[in-house]
């Protein structure tokens, strides 16, 4: 069946520096959702992307979505504290369904 | 996330006890789901809903049961028959069918079972 795996499963990094988390599926995808968990928290909408090479940017978060459609990444120029959290991607073949990635875990070091 | 509400935010239950989830959304959404998370996981698809009295098997369906009597109302029960119920739970809702409508999720009910 459709997988999306997703990397690094935990990243540390210090504050200032930047962060990036990848995606990939194992199909092609209709498009790709990103959401942001904090802990103890659900999961908060980030970002859709439907087009092929597309590249969205929110403030210091910057989204790409791969030429094939099959892999996706997020990158945070100068991360903060508040960027804390689990960044988690969903892929959509065109269907109901979302296949979630295992989420990329963020801590921020003062 | 706003209009999506589950309860209750906690909730402990014997081993061997039937538990009903609750989850109300009032954001006239057609489609409603319902996720797990276990510890340090993503979210694996239990149940969701396209209509009203319709509901689909996710990919982890055993031992859950639902129903979709109303627009609104998508309650999960989670049986006796689940091996390893404790988990946290997240409903969710989307507009529509299209792929392209976002997924608003509920703030999540934490079942421990003892």
């Amino acid at each position: 069946g459709q997988q999306v795996m997703q990397i690094p499963q935990y990243q540390h990094v210090q504050e200032g520096e930047d962060f990036t988390t990848y995606c990939n599926s194992s199909t092609t995808l209709s498009n790709i959702q990103w959401y942001k968990q904090r802990p103890g928290g659900h999961p908060v909408f980030l970002i859709q992307l439907v087009k092929s090479g597309e590249v969205k940017k929110q403030k210091r978060l910057t989204f790409q979505f791969g030429e094939a459609k099959k892999n996706s990444s997020l990158h945070i120029t100068a991360t903060q504290t508040t960027d804390v959290g689990t960044y988690f991607c969903a892929g959509n073949s065109g269907t109901y369904k979302y296949i979630f990635g295992t989420g990329t875990r963020l801590k921020v070091l003062a | 996330d706003g209009g999506i509400t589950q309860s209750p935010k906690y909730l402990f239950r014997k081993e061997g006890q039937n538990v009903t989830l609750s989850c109300e959304q009032n954001l006239n959404h057609d489609a409603m789901y319902w996720y797990r998370q276990d510890p340090g996981q993503g979210l694996r698809l239990i149940y969701y809903s396209q209509i009203v009295n319709d509901f689909q098997k996710g990919d982890i369906a055993e031992g859950y049961s639902v129903s979709r009597e109303k627009k609104e109302s998508f309650p999960l029960t989670v049986t006796s028959a689940q091996k390893n119920p404790t988990a946290f739970y997240l409903c969710a809702s989307r507009r529509s069918g299209l792929s392209t409508d976002t997924q608003y999720f509920g703030p999540g009910t934490r079942l421990t079972v003892l």
